[in-house]
Order: C-alpha cells, then sequence, then structure tokens
C-alpha cells in the first residue's frame, strides 16, 4: 500500500475558515516536508519538520512519530492560501522524499 | 538569491524529436534532482546527483532519458526521441542536505 496518505483530496473553504491537511504514514521517519504549489507555479518548501510542532505565521505543522501522521493547520485562511499542499516524507538515510498525493484547497471569497 | 533556474519554462516538440532541459542550482547546494510532475502520476523521481556524481537514476526511463551534472553550477535532463506520454512538468530541485528542498518554477514540456 501507499507509505503516504494524504486528506483530504480537495478543501473548499470560506475565507476567514480554519483548514486541517493530514499526512498519514507507514514506513519510518526522518522528517515530514510540507509544500504548496499554485496552479502553474513551482513547489515552495512550507516546513521540514522531523517531528513536534512548527509555527510560520498562521500555518503551523504538527508531526507525531508514534502516531504516525503529520499535519498542516491554516489559520484564518486567505483567498492566497488557495493552491495545492503536498507532504512528503523524508526517510531515514534516504534522499528519496515520498510524496502524498496533495490536497487542493480553494479558499473562496 | 535566484533560487534553482529551469530553462526553458516552456517547450513544445514534435513527437520523435530531442528535448534538453537545464537547471541552474542554487549556489553551494551540494544536491540536485530532477522530478516530473503530471496530473494523473503526481510528482515522479527521476535521478539525484550529489556533488555532481549521479547517484541513482532509478526513477529514469532507461531508454531516452538520460541526465548529466558537468559542473556545479547547471544539471541537463535529455529527452530523446520524445513521445507524447513524455509530456509532464519537469521539475529540478537542489538542497544543502537532506533538508529542505529548493525546487525551481520547472519546464512545461509539450509533445506534439
Amino acid at each position: 500500500g501507499q507509505q503516504v496518505q494524504q486528506s483530504p483530496a480537495s478543501l473548499v473553504l470560506q475565507e476567514g475558515e480554519n483548514a486541517e491537511l493530514q499526512c498519514n504514514f507507514s514506513t519510518s521517519l526522518n522528517s515530514m516536508q510540507w509544500f504548496y504549489q499554485r496552479p502553474g507555479g513551482s513547489l515552495v518548501s512550507l516546513f521540514y519538520n522531523p517531528s513536534g510542532t512548527k509555527h510560520s505565521g498562521r500555518l503551523t505543522s504538527t508531526t507525531v512519530i508514534k502516531e504516525r501522521r503529520s499535519s498542516l493547520h491554516i489559520s484564518s485562511s486567505q483567498t492566497t492560501d488557495s493552491g495545492t499542499y503536498l507532504c512528503a516524507l523524508d526517510m531515514d538515510s534516504n534522499y528519496q522524499l515520498i510524496w502524498g498525493s496533495g490536497t487542493k484547497l480553494i479558499i473562496k471569497p | 538569491n535566484a533560487g534553482v533556474i529551469q530553462t526553458p519554462r516552456h517547450k513544445v516538440t514534435g513527437k520523435g524529436q530531442e528535448a534538453t532541459l537545464w537547471c541552474e542550482p542554487i549556489s553551494g547546494h551540494s544536491a540536485v534532482f530532477w522530478y516530473r510532475q503530471t496530473i494523473v502520476q503526481g510528482l515522479e523521481f527521476l535521478t539525484y546527483f550529489r556533488n555532481q556524481a549521479p547517484i541513482d537514476d532509478s526513477g529514469m526511463p532507461k531508454e531516452r532519458f538520460s541526465a548529466q551534472m558537468p559542473n556545479q553550477s547547471h544539471s541537463t535532463l535529455k529527452i530523446q526521441s520524445t513521445q507524447p506520454q513524455d509530456s509532464a512538468v519537469y521539475l529540478c530541485a537542489s538542497s544543502v542536505s537532506q533538508n529542505t528542498l529548493y525546487f525551481g518554477a520547472g519546464t512545461r514540456l509539450s509533445v506534439l
């Protein structure tokens, strides 16, 4: 089965609402990375998070290794947050990233 | 710091033609990765260089794809005899270590 499962596949919210994106993994983890991609745009790294909680503005990433999950929380969403969010698992001693299938986030005004 | 630079941004080739894609990694980054992104397959790993040496090309279609890194300032991905199924966005990324990857804007390849 898939080593990284990302959910939901798509999410539509009203501006101002909070978004919660999840990645569950079934293999060993060195770190989880979160990326953002605007339609037609390049991938932008949001977080490199091996464990615990990290904050960046309205974004929060939490990785809980024992529960084999990592989440990305967006508070007070804005229309400019719309795009695709991807998680990528960085395995121990492995340079290859195992990618989630992505969450397409649409924030309506 | 201009980030990872990929050229061209868009390339259109006829079936059977050759396509060469260029990547200039961030100065000082020792690792360079090539990925391919399609709606159907998502992100697929193609190949990886560290300190210019090819480390793993397990993701590369063997017969028509090749990648090189002749110096630390650029890498190329060459696709011979392009086929319609090669149409995708090809992404180059660089990193200092196993930590954060920095991606270029990608090259959109369209094979007619």
